[in-house]
């Protein structure tokens, strides 16, 4: 089946930094989504995006989907962006498959 | 409401109790999912509902797992024989096809 690589595994940022987080998958993929997520709360989207480039506030994503990855750029990070982002790819198979993560801190 | 919900929430169970899991998905998505997430982990896909229909379900989904969505609206997740590697959060999410996922908020199971 897809392979989902997602990195880094671990970011630690101050307070205002910006970062770029990377979503590489094995395969075609349908689609393409980003989640954040809270301890103990469940994946929220951030973005449904298989390709081109979507812009939602200080976040933002680019899939190119002949490349096989994914890009989320978070700027001015907050405390509040704190928490593990995942990118989730369905590959025709009709289930979405999740990469393993990047667990992010943000630090006041 | 327009969101996913579930239920129960939380569950504690001794080893060999069967449980089951309520999901009710958004009205209009005709797709429901089942996934399972163990602490420090990314979701594990366990199957999946196209109305009424089970289409796919993973290795993951032991003969002990039981997963229905009867007339194409709420579904149930049951575990049979529940064992301590069960315990992990239920997570249901729906789409219509191709769709975007929407997640419930969870249902968090201990076996004792």
């Amino acid at each position: 089946g897809i392979q989902v690589e997602q990195s880094p595994p671990d970011l630690i940022l101050q307070e205002g930094a910006n970062s770029t987080l990377r979503c590489n998958f094995s395969d075609s993929v349908n689609n393409l989504q980003w989640f954040h997520q809270n301890p103990w709360g469940q994946p929220i989207n951030l973005f449904y995006i298989p390709s081109g480039t979507k812009q939602n506030g200080r976040l933002s994503a680019t899939t190119v989907a002949t490349e096989r990855y994914s890009l989320l750029y978070i700027s001015s990070s907050q405390t509040t962006d704190s928490g593990v982002y995942f990118c989730a790819v369905d590959d025709y198979g009709q289930n979405f498959v999740f990469g393993p993560g990047t667990r992010l801190s943000v630090l006041p | 409401d327009t969101g996913v919900s579930q239920d129960p929430r939380h569950k504690i169970t001794k080893r060999g109790q069967n449980v089951t899991f309520r999901c009710d998905p958004i009205s209009e998505h005709n797709r429901l999912y089942w996934y399972r997430q163990t602490l420090g982990q990314g979701p594990e896909f366990l199957t999946y509902f196209q109305n009424e229909a089970q289409l796919e379900k993973s290795r993951l989904l032991s003969d002990r797992f039981s997963a229905e969505r009867p007339k194409g609206s709420f579904s149930t997740l049951e575990i049979q024989r529940t064992e301590q590697g069960d315990s992990a959060m239920y997570l249901c999410a729906s789409s219509f096809p191709t769709g975007e996922l929407f997640f419930g908020e969870g249902s968090r199971l201990t076996v004792l």
